[in-house]
């Protein structure tokens, strides 16, 4: 079954047409993380939520923002998307630091999004 | 925060021979590695972990062990089998920092029969 679920799957969207991502979880999880990662890369973390608690990392774009409405899902928006956007988007979860240490992430399928 | 370097970026191995990919971390207060194994278009796959109490763990043809003073950990694969095909990310992480993982830059590792 899976445990961490990504729509869509691919998706294709236009230079400067806002987009949306979406992660859903059945773990009850404390913590989500999105990843962007690029062709050959390694994935990069964008913004994290520990509950309700939104943290995002320095270098992340103004274009990207999330938002997580209850424990089960989490999104990603992207206001502008430009050519530089397209990537593979990867949502994770965890247990976080609250759970003895246990940080193991479970990964979503991802979602492929071409921006042209 | 966290830098982890990952060699080599690439790794080209026969069919039954030892893979062997190796990771420096910056942290001293990293004190949670995973390795990944990725195939093309797939999610990231948790293959081994290892946390800073202990300095080696094995899994089957897997193998991580730990430095702590040296601050580096390295993934070994022996009798390598083509599906052993992919690309291979260390990662680490610490109670500081909420078990948010820094990944390094990945292996591409080929098995040729």
């Amino acid at each position: 079954d899976a445990m961490v679920i990504q729509n869509p799957r691919y998706q294709v969207t236009q230079f400067g047409k806002p987009v949306t991502l979406s992660c859903s979880q059945t773990l009850n999880h404390n913590v989500m993380y999105w990843y962007q990662q690029k062709s050959s890369q390694a994935p990069k973390l964008l913004f994290h939520y520990y509950d309700k608690d939104f943290n995002n990392e320095a270098d992340t774009p103004d274009n990207f923002q999330s938002r997580r409405p209850n424990t089960s899902f989490c999104f990603l928006d992207i206001r502008s998307p430009g050519l530089g956007d397209t990537a593979m988007y990867l949502c994770a979860t965890s247990r976080g630091t609250a759970w003895r240490g246990d940080y193991g992430y479970t990964f979503g399928s991802g979602t492929r999004l071409t921006v042209v | 925060g966290e830098n982890v370097e990952q060699h080599p970026s690439t790794l080209s191995v026969q069919e039954g021979d030892s893979a062997v990919i190796k990771c420096t971390y910056s942290d001293s207060a990293s004190n949670y590695f995973p390795w990944y194994k990725q195939e093309l278009g797939k999610r990231p796959q948790l293959i081994i972990d290892i946390r800073s109490n202990v300095g080696e763990k094995k899994d089957q043809r897997i193998a991580v062990t730990l430095n702590k003073t040296a601050k580096h950990f390295s993934l070994h694969i022996t009798e390598t089998q083509p599906e052993d095909s992919a690309v291979y990310f260390c990662a680490a992480s610490s109670t500081d920092s909420w078990g948010k993982l820094q990944f390094g830059a990945g292996t591409q590792v080929v098995v040729t029969p």
